[in-house]
């Protein structure tokens, strides 16, 4: 079963905006990580933060973590055509934290 | 570096027919991961191996076996093709946990028909 869930499932915005996607969780993790896969692509890490973290930034991009509510968010700010593409949140599971459990991902098409 | 690849990008099978997936690294990574990816199903985890000969199921194992031989090397077979194993195969790696980032292969889009 997936661990992570993204909301929305695809988002449209214009270039320039903010961009923010959601993931939940079910079970107490030692870490998130966001990843994003361009259309026909592998995917790609974009940030990893712990679950003592509550914030962390690269860039443009912000991520928030609440354990309490056991979600995070994924910030894109002032979005580019070049930001279009699928992202996903992914958890550890598992003893020793050997795999990593990915949601369905968020399509986001940033339109020029 | 060329991180990791796998070969092959494309495969058309017809039921019933057998085909390995290669996977490898060049970053000395101990584990490595196997992945489907059908539409509207995010990444679901088939096998994965923890070092140099050892395997462990994932999420969705049947109809797929596993050898890590080598530890740079991850095959995935199919011993007899069924058409809901049409899919995109991605494979990853990455060093043992307290790093936990995956880095992942291009995929493999496989059909069968």
């Amino acid at each position: 079963s997936q661990q992570g869930e993204e909301d929305p499932q695809a988002l449209s915005i214009q270039e320039g905006e903010n961009a923010t996607m959601n993931c939940s969780y079910k079970t107490s993790i030692n870490n998130l990580q966001w990843y994003r896969q361009n259309s026909g692509r592998g995917l790609v890490h974009l940030i990893l933060i712990r679950s003592n973290e509550r914030e962390k930034h690269s860039g443009r991009l912000r991520v928030t973590l609440d354990t309490s509510k056991k979600s995070s968010s994924l910030l894109i700010t002032a979005s580019r055509a070049a930001d279009t593409a699928s992202y996903f949140c992914a958890t550890d599971a598992g003893q020793g934290a050997q795999k990593l459990v990915f949601g369905q991902g968020t399509r986001l098409t940033i339109n020029p | 570096n060329a991180g990791v690849t796998q070969t092959p990008k494309f495969r058309v099978l017809k039921t019933g027919q057998s085909m390995t997936l290669l996977c490898a690294q060049d970053m000395n990574h101990e584990y490595m991961y196997w992945y489907r990816q059908d539409p509207g199903m995010g990444l679901r985890l088939i096998h994965y191996s923890v070092g140099e000969g050892t395997t462990a199921k994932g999420e969705v194992p049947d109809g797929y076996n596993v050898s890590r031989l080598k530890k740079q090397n991850f095959l995935l077979g199919l011993e007899s093709a069924a058409p809901s194993q049409t899919s995109v195969y991605f494979c990853a790696s990455r060093t043992p946990p307290g790093y936990n980032e995956q880095f992942f292969g291009p995929g493999t889009r496989l059909t069968v028909l």
